[in-house]
């Protein structure tokens, strides 16, 4: 069966200082993958969204980058976060043309 | 382009009394509908999708949909709400025309009163 994990679960960061986040996927080959951010628990952004590896688009600038190394991993970075990167990040998966499946979240707070 | 509108920001319904939560869409081409459930701090769980055939589609949790395409919906319904049903609801739209993009709604929280 396929699993999605995100870690970490929770974060706390300084404005200025970087950001990794992970997603990783077991049990599928070739996932669409998303990266979505959720403010104060409501709507979802789309951030950025992978067909392949190293195929990133960008749906929103903003100082967030992603990549792809590899097939089933799926990574959210920042050089310097902003106050407002604050959010709880979601990692989902999708075989093209079907449901999204979403991981656990990582709850970021930039103090 | 594609959009998903949610026009109820809260729902609240009396436990065991039906409810229905609201999502209407536009698409250029054939919409792929889906709902999903949320609940604190977690991620979102599917609930069930439109993709083709009957207008009416069952889910996981006793939840329901119906497809109407001259009105452009895709209302979830559940005939006799329970308490744990409280949570936050998206609905969400791909568009067969429009790549691998998702879009979702803003989202309706769902309190069912016991």
């Amino acid at each position: 069966s396929q699993t999605i994990h995100q870690w970490p679960a929770t974060l706390v960061q300084p404005v200025g200082s970087p950001l990794s986040l992970e997603c990783t996927v077991e049990g599928t080959s070739n996932p669409n993958l998303y990266w979505y951010r959720q403010a104060a628990g409501r709507g979802l952004q789309l951030l950025f969204y992978s067909v392949g590896i190293g195929q990133i688009s960008s749906e929103v600038p903003q100082n967030l980058s992603a990549s792809r190394p590899q097939d089933r991993q799926f990574i959210l970075s920042s050089k310097k976060l902003l106050l407002s990167d604050s959010g709880f990040y979601l990692c989902a998966w999708s075989v093209p043309g079907v449901r999204q499946y979403f991981g656990p979240g990582t709850r970021l707070t930039v103090t | 382009a594609q959009s998903v509108a949610q026009p109820e920001d809260q729902v609240n319904v009396a436990e065991g009394n039906p409810l229905t939560v609201k999502c209407t869409y536009s698409v250029s081409g054939n919409p792929y509908l889906f709902w999903y459930v949320q609940y604190p701090n977690r991620g979102l769980q599917f609930l069930l999708k439109y993709i083709t055939g009957d207008n009416l589609v069952k889910g996981s949790y006793g939840f329901e949909a119906e497809f109407n395409k001259s009105q452009t919906s895709f209302h979830l319904k559940k005939p006799s709400a329970l308490v744990s049903d409280s949570a936050l609801y998206f609905c969400a739209v791909r568009d067969e025309n429009y790549g691998q993009n998702f879009v979702f709604g803003p989202g309706t929280r769902l309190s069912v009163l016991p």
